[in-house]
């Protein structure tokens, strides 16, 4: 069964402060891993796909890369705009093709 | 850009009562997943529909029925509710062909079972 594991579960930043989040996985061959933002009580706002190790994506202040085993989205600069929850999640190619597997996310703030 | 449309976003309902959750997903995107978030938790996987057939399901309980109409809206139907059902309800939409395409999420039906 895939697994996705998101630390940590929290991170405070002072604005302008760098950091990454990780996200390890363990999938029975990756068709896709997906990183989304989440605002509290509205849905997942897609950020990046990423399908392959090697691979990275920017958006703004973000990036995203991967590797066999684990993801990560750093964070450059952020601003207090970019607190939310962010989700990692795969999609595997082990049985469903469309059932995505989320991590529990990291709660991040960004304080002024 | 259009978005994923839910309705109701809130619902109240009776122990024992039914519900009806319905998903408008994003023009030209014929596929349609349904999941649910309880409090602090992660999204999980409840039921999927690809050209409005079943395309895949998840940990959705019996007493939970969906379809996908022809016009590739999508209806989740709850009954016999229990507390436990109190969550928040995601739809989410992806383009032509499901596999690898990413799932664009609505902004959520919130369900409070009394």
């Amino acid at each position: 069964e895939d697994q996705v594991t998101q630390s940590p579960e929290a991170l405070r930043l002072q604005e302008g402060e760098s950091s990454s989040l990780n996200c390890s996985y363990t999938v029975s061959g990756l068709r896709g891993l997906f990183w989304y933002r989440q605002d509290p009580g509205k849905g997942p706002e897609f950020l990046f796909t990423l399908y392959s190790a090697g691979e990275e994506k920017e958006k703004e202040r973000l990036k995203a890369t991967l590797t066999k085993k684990e993801s990560f989205l750093h964070i450059t600069a952020p601003k207090p705009e970019d607190s939310a929850t962010y989700l990692c999640a795969v999609l595997g190619s082990g049985g469903s093709n469309y059932k995505l597997t989320f991590g529990k996310g990291t709660l991040l703030t960004v304080n002024p | 850009a259009a978005g994923v449309i839910q309705s109701p976003r809130h619902l109240i309902k009776e122990k024992r009562e039914t519900a009806t959750l319905k998903c408008y997903p994003i023009p030209r995107h014929d596929t349609v997943y349904w999941y649910q978030q309880g409090p602090g938790q992660d999204p999980q996987f409840l039921i999927s529909f690809y050209e409005k057939m079943q395309s895949d399901k998840g940990s959705i309980p019996d007493r939970f029925s969906a379809q996908q109409f022809s016009d590739y809206h999508s209806e989740l139907n709850m009954s016999s509710l229990e507390l436990g059902d109190s969550a928040l309800y995601f739809c989410a939409s992806s383009g032509a062909g499901g596999q690898y395409n990413e799932q664009f999420f609505g902004p959520g039906t919130r369900l409070t079972v009394l």
